[in-house]
């Protein structure tokens, strides 16, 4: 069965600090996976979609890494800022079907000053 | 600004009622999507059209309805609704759904907070 577990559940650090989320995924076979932003009452925003080929990719201050032997993602925010606080889900697409998305429960991330 | 907006914002209704959700799309897409997001629990979907055309049905109870009548709108009837379907509904498009498209990510709508009484 795929799954997506994605770790921790919640977080939370100090203003400026750097944080690691992790996803951790059993999907099969691989197509991309994706990162995305919902802040609280809004919408899942995209962040970053890596495919197989891809091991870093970066938006601003986000920077995704791909092990796609070991099917382990991580999702790295530096210099944190208050608007970071927000759900970040990791989502797996597979290429059996014609839209097969795997998603995570998410980590909670909340930024205090 | 989403390019996605989903109307109402929040629903609240009876078990008996009939109502409708409705999700328009200004990005040009060829794909959209319906999501039910409960708390602690990963996204679900729901339906998904391509072309107006749906190519995936999860399951999903016949109380809800989802009508596509072009490529930038879809509909979600409700009606018989239980305690359970209370939930966040999003909307979602894409370019498409396969090949190339896949690698596209879905652009989301906020969501329709629905509340069954």
């Amino acid at each position: 069965k795929n799954q997506v577990e994605q770790s921790p559940q919640s977080l939370i650090i100090l203003e400026g600090k750097n944080c690691t989320l992790q996803c951790n995924y059993t999907v099969s076979p691989f197509s991309n996976l994706r990162w995305y932003k919902q802040d609280t009452g809004r919408g899942p925003v995209s962040l970053t979609i890596m495919t197989f080929s891809e091991n870093t990719k970066s938006n601003g201050r986000y920077t995704a890494t791909l092990d796609a032997d070991t099917k382990q993602s991580s999702l790295h925010i530096t210099a944190s800022q208050l608007s970071d606080s927000a759900s970040y889900i990791c989502v797996v697409r597979s290429t059996f079907g014609n839209e097969k998305l795997t998603f995570g429960t998410g980590t909670r991330l909340t930024i205090i000053p | 600004e989403t390019g996605v907006t989903q109307t109402p914002r929040h629903l609240v209704m009876g078990m008996t009622n009939k109502k409708s959700l409705k999700c328009e799309q200004h990005l040009g897409h060829n794909a959209m999507y319906w999501y039910k997001q409960s708390a602690k629990k990963p996204l679900e979907l729901m339906f998904v059209y391509n072309f107006k055309e749906q190519t995936e049905n999860n399951s999903v109870p016949s109380r809800f309805s989802p009508e596509c009548p072009n490529s930038s709108h879809l509909f979600l009837h409700l009606h018989t609704l239980q305690p359970e379907d209370s939930a966040l509904y999003l909307c979602a498009s894409s370019q498409g759904t396969g090949g190339a498209d896949g690698n596209q990510p879905q652009h989301f709508g906020d969501g329709t907070r629905l509340s069954i009484l």
